[in-house]
């Protein structure tokens, strides 16, 4: 079964820390996602990855950056923590190529709040 | 750039009762339409999609959706909703050839007994 691992449920920083959200699949996808979702706003689209070292911006970039060293590994890294980034962290992985079609697979999240 | 509607932020239901989640999208291309679920404190996960074929599609859970191209709607429908239903549904959107999704906002599903 398709599996979706986001390092930590809960976390908690403070506002200036840099921090990191890992993400991790198992499934070979090639293209890898990270969405922030807050009451109201739904989901959007921080960063997304075709392949290993590739990365493109998504609709709410500022103030992230990502790094994918590894096909199974897409990190989300906030540089200067501030608190209007606590928000609930979702990754996402689906098969590459023509694959606009297939579903997206989703990680259970990251819940980060930054005071 | 493609968008989602979805109107209602909540949809309070009483258990048997049947539902409908409004989705409207704006696009004049083809587009593929997706609903996506989200149980309590889990990731999301897709319920049903339109590609092409078929207007209505069908989940495995009793759900179904139809895609209404001169309305740009895609509205979700169950005809008896039961407890285990309530979660947030999400409409998503991508164009024919994109790799991105378009979320709409979500729409809570509360059934009470």
């Amino acid at each position: 079964d398709v599996k979706v691992t986001q390092s930590s449920r809960y976390l908690v920083k403070r506002t200036g820390e840099k921090v990191f959200l890992e993400c991790v699949q198992d499934m070979d996808h090639e293209n890898m996602f990270w969405y922030r979702q807050d009451p109201g706003l739904g989901l959007r689209l921080i960063y997304f990855s075709y392949d290993v070292k590739m990365k493109e911006k998504g609709d709410i970039p500022e103030g992230y950056s990502v790094s994918r060293e590894k096909k199974e590994r897409f990190s989300l890294i906030l540089e200067s923590a501030s608190t209007n980034q606590t928000s609930m962290y979702l990754c996402a992985s689906r098969s590459g190529g023509a694959s606009y079609n297939s579903p997206l697979h989703f990680g259970n999240g990251t819940r980060l709040t930054v005071t | 750039a493609q968008s989602v509607t979805q109107l209602d932020s909540q949809v309070p239901v009483f258990e048997e009762a049947p539902v409908e989640l409004r989705c409207n999208y704006s696009s004049s291309v083809s587009v593929y339409l997706f609903w996506y679920v989200q149980y309590p404190n889990q990731g999301l996960q897709l319920l049903l999609k339109y590609l092409s074929g078929s207007t209505l599609v069908e989940s495995i859970n009793g759900f179904e959706a139809e895609f209404n191209k001169s309305q740009t709607s895609f509205h979700l429908r169950k005809p008896s909703v039961h407890i285990s239903d309530t979660a947030e549904y999400f409409c998503a959107v991508t164009l024919a050839g994109y790799s991105t999704l378009t979320f709409g906002k979500g729409t809570m599903l509360l059934v009470s007994p």
